[in-house]
C-alpha cells in the first residue's frame, strides 16, 4: 500500500539534545512538508521540500533542521535550539496534478523533559 | 496574505442532528480549499476539495461543503451526525497558485456526538 510512513510514534528525549524524526513516503511525490501541531494551534509549517536536494523554511523553522537527500525521505531534526519542542509532528506530501492535496503521516508525538 | 478562520473551537451536537462547521478564509488569489478530519494521536484524513469546479462539494463519510466567494466561506456540513463523527476538524486554503506550496490551516474545530 503507497503511503507515508513516520517513526517512531512516541519518542521521548532529555532538554539539551538533538532528536531527529524520520518521514518516509512511496508515493511518488515530488514536495514533502513538515508540520507541527500544538492543542489549539492547529497546524504550523516547519520546512516544506518541492525536490531533492532543495527546501525552504516555513513559518517556524527555527531550531529545526532538515534534508532532502532522497525523494522518499525527509528527515526533521528537531536541535536543542527549539525553545519548545514538545509537540507532535506530522509529515506530509504532495504529488504533481494533485491539485495541493496533502497526505499525511500517522505523525510523531515527541515529549522533550 | 492567505488566513483561514474556524469559527467556534468546539461544536457539540446530538446523533442524528445537522452538523455545521464553519470557516472563512482570505486569500489574494482564487484559492484551492480543503477540510481534513484527524481522529485522536492520528494524522489528517482529507474530507473534501474545492478546486475550482462546482461550488458545492461532497466528501466521504456523507459529509459536503459549499464555497460562497462571496462570503469568502466555505463551511462544513452533515444532514445527520453520528457517534463516529466525533474528532477534530480542520479547515485549508492554499497560500499561493504554485506547485508544492504548503497550505495554511485554522485552529480547528472539535466535533463533539452526544447520543
Amino acid at each position: 500500500d503507497g503511503g507515508i510512513t513516520q517513526s517512531p510514534k512516541y519518542l521521548f528525549r532529555k532538554e539539551g539534545q538533538n532528536v531527529t524524526l524520520s518521514c518516509e513516503q512511496n508515493l511518488n511525490h515530488d514536495a514533502m512538508y513538515w508540520y507541527r501541531q500544538d492543542p489549539g494551534q492547529g497546524l504550523r509549517l516547519i520546512y516544506y521540500s518541492q525536490i531533492v536536494n532543495d527546501f525552504q523554511k516555513g513559518d517556524i523553522a527555527e531550531g529545526y533542521s532538515v534534508s532532502r537527500e532522497k525523494k522518499e525521505s525527509f528527515p526533521l531534526t528537531v536541535t536543542s535550539a527549539q525553545k519548545n519542542p514538545t509537540a507532535f509532528y506530522l509529515c506530509a506530501s504532495t504529488g504533481q496534478g494533485s491539485r495541493h492535496e496533502q497526505y499525511f503521516g500517522p505523525g510523531t508525538r515527541l515529549t522533550v523533559t | 496574505a492567505q488566513s483561514v478562520t474556524q469559527l467556534g473551537s468546539h461544536v457539540s451536537v446530538s446523533e442524528g442532528a445537522l452538523v455545521l462547521l464553519r470557516c472563512n478564509y482570505s486569500s489574494s488569489v482564487p484559492p484551492y480549499l480543503f477540510w481534513y478530519v484527524q481522529y485522536p494521536n492520528q494524522g489528517l484524513q482529507l474530507l473534501l476539495k474545492y478546486t475550482s469546479a462546482a461550488t458545492l462539494v461532497k466528501g466521504i463519510n456523507g459529509f459536503e461543503a459549499e464555497f460562497k466567494k462571496s462570503e469568502t466561506s466555505f463551511h462544513l456540513t452533515k444532514p445527520s451526525a453520528h457517534m463516529s463523527d466525533a474528532a477534530e476538524y480542520f479547515c485549508a486554503v492554499t497560500r499561493a497558485n504554485q506547485a508544492g506550496t504548503a497550505l495554511i490551516f485554522g485552529k480547528g474545530t472539535t466535533l463533539s456526538v452526544s447520543s
